[in-house]
């Protein structure tokens, strides 16, 4: 199984900073990552899928890079509605696998 | 709009069995494929199984490997998964996602299911 690693597991932040998120896989993934976004009592939702790639209606600030093995997710203005978990999983091969997350909170 | 709603979730003794069923709308239900993920409290998120637009094709994780089968019904637009022999860590929120190409696109709100003496 491939595993999915995850830093950092926490972050605090302010609003309007700059935030990256990095997914390390063990094995290569080529582009098949995707990151979502979980929000207390919610179901995830898609962010960015094919490491790079914006789902429709996500907004233009959330940016995602790498291929490989490494990846991130790059959040460039925080704002308050962003802050929540944030996981990485791998479509590459089964079974499918995530990461830890990594929870962003308010400093 | 694509909808998802799953339902079946409840408390069972460990041992037994239950059944979750996920209603698909707003979608060719029989086009996609759709995966189970579940979330224990507190935790992280595992994906589960997935069963191929016509039903024919599954896969399970090693987890869930012989306690667990997942079906479907496209005309009912309705995904299943049956499970047996549960266990204290199977205590999860399941989800029902619908794969586009390789991720998961759309969730439901998510089944509570609690194994407990």
């Amino acid at each position: 199984d491939i595993q999915m690693t995850q830093s950092p597991s926490s972050l605090s932040a302010s609003v309007g900073d700059r935030v990256t998120i990095t997914c390390r896989a063990s094995q290569s993934t080529s582009h098949y990552l995707n990151w979502y976004q979980q929000k207390s009592g919610k179901a995830p939702k898609l962010l960015i899928y094919a490491a790079s790639t914006l789902q429709s209606g996500v907004p233009s600030r959330f940016s995602g890079s790498g291929s490989g093995t490494d990846f991130t997710l790059t959040i460039s203005s925080l704002q308050p509605e962003d802050f929540a978990t944030y996981y990485c999983q791998q479509s590459s091969s089964n079974p499918y696998t995530f990461g830890q997350g990594t929870k962003l909170e308010i400093k | 709009q694509v909808q998802l709603v799953e339902s079946g979730g409840g408390l069972v003794k460990p041992g037994g069995s239950l059944r979750l069923s996920c209603a698909a709308s707003g979608f060719t239900f029989s086009d996609y494929y759709m995966s189970w993920i579940r979330q224990a409290p507190g935790k992280g998120l595992e994906w589960v199984s997935y069963v191929g637009s016509r039903g024919t094709t599954v896969y399970y994780a090693d987890s869930v490997k012989g306690r667990f089968t997942i079906s479907r019904d496209n005309a009912m637009n309705s995904l299943y998964l049956q499970m047996s022999s549960l266990r204290a860590e199977d205590t999860a929120v399941y989800y029902c996602a619908r794969h586009s190409s390789s991720y998961f696109d759309f969730w439901g709100q998510g089944a509570l299911v609690t194994v407990s003496p």
